[in-house]
């Protein structure tokens, strides 16, 4: 594809539900990135993945949260009981790097809302 | 711990005004410094990557500079298309090498 896509682009759950988000990263980038922005902070890193290198799960805020990436593309972040403070955008990145270039390249992100 | 520090929080310029924007880091060992802007609704999107200090990159009326304890984005006669959320961000050499550090963003409003 053109870019990152992320699906659902807003998605409303219940307390206590479980949720699935969905990335699909350009189309031979190595390393994906999961990354947290909630009104008025910065964006939170949650987990990275690198081809098929055991990912990086030190910014999984606890053990809710989980991550898989299929076949080195796309990638579903995992939320299980939902809770109000769960509620941010997820934004998803891939890129390069380390090989290439180490810009990253964002999409448009998930608006998750947690009632 | 690695950390980035903006400032200000948000900036109100009118058409043609220039300013800058800071951006204050601490890392181990800085191996990047980035700037994106990102647009309401949509994911951030890059504009420069800075390595060393002394270092400079242009774009259009963008500017961004690099000391070896702050970046600044200076913008030179501001447009209204230039109104967005400006962020900063560092990779560092340490054990967060696999991960972008940001801050919390600048937000810019250019009035016509």
């Amino acid at each position: 594809g053109a870019g990152v896509s992320q699906s659902p682009s807003n998605k409303v759950t219940e307390k206590g539900k479980d949720v699935e988000l969905r990335c699909d990263p350009i189309s031979g980038h190595t390393a994906l990135y999961w990354y947290r922005q909630s009104l008025g902070q910065g964006l939170e890193f949650l987990i990275y993945f690198q081809g098929n290198s055991a990912p990086d799960k030190s910014g999984l805020p606890s053990d809710r949260f989980s991550a898989e990436r299929t076949g080195g593309s796309v990638s579903t972040l995992t939320i299980q009981r939902t809770q109000q403070e769960d509620s941010a955008v997820y934004l998803c990145a891939s890129s390069d790097f380390p090989g290439g270039n180490e810009k990253l390249f964002f999409g448009s992100g998930t608006q998750l809302s947690v009632l | 711990e690695d950390q980035v520090t903006q400032s200000p929080e948000a900036l109100r310029l009118q058409e043609g005004e220039s300013s800058s924007l800071n951006c204050s880091y601490t890392v181990s060992g800085l191996r990047g410094l980035f700037w994106y802007r990102q647009d309401p609704g949509k994911g951030p999107e890059f504009l420069f990557t800075l390595y060393s200090a002394g270092e400079e990159k242009e774009k259009e009326r963008l500017k961004a500079t690099l000391t070896k304890k702050e970046s600044f984005l200076h913008i030179t006669a501001p447009k209204p298309e230039d109104s967005a959320t400006y962020l900063c961000a560092v990779r560092g050499y340490g054990g967060a090498t696999n991960k972008l550090i940001f801050g919390t963003g600048t937000l810019l409003a250019v009035q016509p």
